[in-house]
């Protein structure tokens, strides 16, 4: 199957460092690849949804220079978390989809990252 | 309610039961999709059910989607201690967009 790997797993960093978060897709392309952040005891939440060599679009609500999506390549994906804050504390995940037909449908989802800033 | 919003929100078993959960959703949808997440862990997808299909199978798994009412069930038959995990709905939404919009997730609990 799918597999879509995220580095690091967990990360502990001080306030106003900046963290970076890979998504790789392992044995497939991904033109498309989506970031999540997940609060404890909640749902995931959609941040913004990343192109193979185009801009991210970001979710409403998002800061998007305070996370700085690149998609350099079918099989990468990287969020920058700029300044991090203990409010930025969470766990994040990536998802990468794959085109059948023309058509994206199944996400397959990276194991996430767990951010902790102090 | 929520986009995607599982009921029950949190649901206790005895292994060998079975388990039933709702998902209610708002927009029109492409398709409907269940995941299921460990603790702390990320998600692996289960089942995908097209707005087009009522009923799906896969293993122990049965989903069923009813776009007038705009529900879907996701049903475990004989359940067991390593079904234990949380369990989101996720819907994409008619009109291109490939976005998944997440439920609230329910909390399963299958006791040996």
């Amino acid at each position: 199957g799918a597999v879509v790997s995220q580095h690091p797993s967990r990360v502990i960093c001080k306030s106003g460092t900046s963290v970076k978060i890979e998504c790789r897709s392992l044995d497939f392309q991904a033109t498309t690849m989506f970031w999540y952040r997940q609060f404890p005891k909640q749902s995931l939440m959609l941040m913004a949804t990343s192109n193979e060599g185009s801009k991210a679009t970001y979710e409403q609500g998002v800061e998007k220079d305070k996370f700085l999506i690149n998609h350099a390549s079918l099989t990468l994906s990287t969020l920058t978390v700029t300044s991090a804050h203990p409010e930025d504390s969470s766990f994040y995940i990536c998802s990468a989809q794959v085109l059948l037909g023309g058509r994206g449908e199944t996400q397959y989802f990276g194991p996430g990252t767990r951010l902790l800033v102090l | 309610s929520q986009q995607g919003e599982e009921d029950p929100q949190a649901l206790s078993i005895q292994e060998g039961e079975n388990a039933t959960m709702n998902c209610s959703y708002k927009t029109s949808i492409n398709n409907l999709q269940w995941y299921r997440q460990n603790s702390g862990r990320g998600l692996v997808h289960l089942i995908l059910i097209r707005s087009n299909e009522r009923e799906k199978h896969s293993g122990r798994l049965r989903v069923t989607l009813d776009t007038s009412k705009k529900s879907s069930s996701l049903l475990i038959t004989a359940s067991r201690a390593a079904d234990t995990a949380s369990y989101f709905c996720a819907t994409a939404t008619q009109g291109g967009s490939e976005k998944l919009v997440f439920g609230k997730g329910m909390k399963l609990t299958v006791n040996p």
